[in-house]
This record gives structure tokens, sequence and C-alpha cells, in this order.
């Protein structure tokens, strides 16, 4: 039973760039969440996604978008990229949206330059 | 913004010995949990204590929750060197929040 899948594992980009970064839930979960971890930090939630609809956001600018497919999967695009978006970006899913132990992809690590 | 704060924030011990970390909170909560973190990689959930109880046991793991002081602890005995990791509590906000609200984390290293 394959558990969450994130895509890249690890990524560069300059200034300025775009990035999508992509992530498949576990199998059975229809609810996928977003996760931000910078270095030496909890993770700060971005958005939740649920029915292909954003369900809920966190205190991020609207340079970060996300979207849900019909096979649950979801993309979480950043625009316009700042040094400080470097961070560890976690995808979490469940089922039926709420509660009680989120499984966790193992991240992709973006690194702005 | 982190909703609230563990301690200590890094902890080393022998094997065999236990640990113990700390957890507070400020606004009420739904319920508390308890995730491992391997080398800043993906997040592993532990356990999850409801706002109505008091105390949980897993395994090794011990967790307690005192609702009036806002806070939770995460008792881990017979420590290994595996459970070297960092450890984080998380609160979902009651009202049915589906974000949950990480704290820094404990930076636990076990010494063989």
């Amino acid at each position: 039973d394959a558990g969450v899948t994130q895509s890249p594992t690890h990524l560069i980009k300059t200034r300025g760039q775009q990035v999508t970064l992509r992530c498949s839930p576990k199998s059975g979960h229809d609810t996928v969440s977003w996760y931000q971890q910078a270095l030496g930090q909890g993770p700060q939630f971005i958005f939740q996604y649920y029915e292909e609809e954003e369900r809920q956001r966190g205190n991020f600018p609207d340079r970060f978008s996300g979207h849900q497919f019909p096979n649950y999967s979801s993309e979480l695009n950043v625009n316009a990229l700042l040094l400080g978006d470097s961070a560890l970006y976690l995808c979490a899913s469940i089922m039926g949206g709420y509660g009680y132990g989120y499984t966790f992809g193992s991240g992709t690590r973006l690194t702005v330059v | 913004s982190q909703q609230g704060e563990e301690d200590p924030q890094a902890l080393s011990i022998q094997e065999g010995e236990n640990a113990t970390m700390n957890c507070s909170y400020k606004t009420s909560i739904n319920n508390l949990q308890w995730y491992r973190q391997n080398s800043g990689r993906g997040l592993v959930h532990l356990i999850l204590i409801r706002s109505n109880e008091r105390e949980k046991h897993s395994g090794r793991l011990r967790v307690t929750l005192d609702t009036s002081k806002k806070s939770s602890s995460l008792l881990i005995t017979a420590s290994r060197a595996a459970d070297t990791a960092s450890y984080f509590c998380a609160t979902d906000s009651q009202g049915g929040s589906e974000k949950l609200v990480f704290g820094k984390g404990t930076k636990l290293t076990v010494n063989p």
C-alpha cells in the first residue's frame, strides 16, 4: 500500500521563476494538505484540497496556489520565487478531510538561488 | 504562525534512558498529535490525544494532556538509537479546523 508520493525530491530554482510540486495521496485518501517547513522550524500550513476545491488556506500570499485532480492527486504552484521560499514542502493526505493521523510524504526540498 | 513551543529545543540522552518532551499551545483545541521527523524528511504520526483525554499510551510512548495549562508531554521510555529524530506536537482547533498547527520541535539524540 503506497504512502504519499511527492515529486521531485529536490529542486533548485532561480529567483523570479515559477515551480510546480506534485503529490499523490495515500491509496484511499481523498484530501491533501500542503505544508512549508523552513530549516529548524515546524511545518506551516499552506492550504488543503478536498473534492477538487481549496477548503482552507493558511497565511501565505497568492503566489502560492494549488490544484486537486479527480484522482485526488495535487499540485502546489509557487510563482515569482523569493529566496525565502527555500524550504521543505510537505504533502499530507487523509480520508474525509479531517482529523486524525495524517500521512505525510517525504517532501520536496526547494532551494531558490 | 506557530501554535506553541516544544521544550526543550534539543535533548541528548543515552540509550535505555527515558526522554521527556513538552509542548505548549495557545488556543483551545480538539486534539493534539505528536509526530516524528527523521533528518528533515517526512513526518510520521505517533499518537493522538483528544481534548477530553488526560493520558494515552502506545508501546513505549506515553502522552499526557493538561488543557487547563494548555500543555502536553511526550515520554519515550527505554530509548533506542533509532529514536533519534525531531519530535513535533500539532494541534487542531476547536470548531473543526482542517489545518494542523505545529510547534518548532524537539531534536532528540539518543547516544548508543
